[in-house]
């Protein structure tokens, strides 16, 4: 079964940059799978950020848009996401996953998550 | 973009009790891209169900989904003591995907 592993710093200043990168492991990021960034404030719900394909094709949540960058690194098998000019509102636990897309099925779904890393904005 | 909003927002019940959740949708979406998702405090989201229907692998059939359109349900037949965590809904049918605000199931 794929893993997911978030990295990145644990605090971040405001007007800086949060970078958070996801190593993929058990499992080719270059499958036929979309990888999404998902967010979740303390004690809050969860918001999708944006994915990207393994040929670098991207799609990001437009209430975000400007502020995000999602790339991935086939030679490293992960995948990451730079927000910037981040202020307290984007403090949250960052999920990385996996948007399954089975050749099966028309469907899609989350079905493989990263443990999420806190990310702090503070000064 | 696709509001969906759950209710209710708690639910205290026993266990062995049937739990229904429901989502409803701002707009109509495709059946086969609503999915719902069991939280506990301190970790990710755990898939539960896809296609709105569809058992993940080894969820236990106590877990079924229903619905269409807008209106879809989530229902726990007998809840176990670890099914006590929140829930969420969340749709691929239109991006940006969005998730539901969750339903706690507390105990009673």
């Amino acid at each position: 079964q794929v893993q997911l592993q978030e990295s990145g710093p644990g605090l971040v200043k405001p007007s800086g940059t949060l970078s958070v990168t996801c190593a993929v492991s058990a499992g080719s990021i270059s499958s036929s799978d979309w990888w999404s960034w998902v967010r979740q404030s303390p004690g809050k719900g969860l918001e999708w950020i944006g994915e990207i394909y393994h040929n670098e094709s991207t799609n990001y949540n437009l209430s975000l848009k400007n502020r995000v960058t999602i790339s991935v690194d086939k030679s490293k098998n992960q995948f990451s996401l730079k927000l910037s000019s981040v202020t307290a509102a984007d403090t949250a636990v960052y999920y990385c996953a996996r948007r399954n897309l089975p050749h099966w099925l028309e469907t899609s779904y989350f079905d493989c998550w990263g443990r999420g890393t806190l990310v702090t904005v503070s000064s | 973009e696709i509001v969906l909003t759950q209710s209710p927002g708690t639910l205290s019940l026993s266990p062995g009790e049937r739990a229904t959740l429901s989502c409803r949708a701002s707009q109509s979406i495709s059946s086969s891209y609503l999915a719902w998702y069991q939280q506990k405090p301190g970790q990710a989201p755990r898939l539960l169900i896809y296609g709105t229907s569809s058992r993940a692998t080894g969820i236990p059939d106590r877990f079924s989904g229903s619905g269409c359109g807008t209106d879809f349900t989530l229902t726990i037949s007998r809840l176990e003591p670890e099914d006590f965590a929140v829930y969420y809904c969340q749709q691929c049918s239109s991006s940006p995907w969005t998730f539901g605000q969750g339903t706690k199931v507390e105990v009673k």
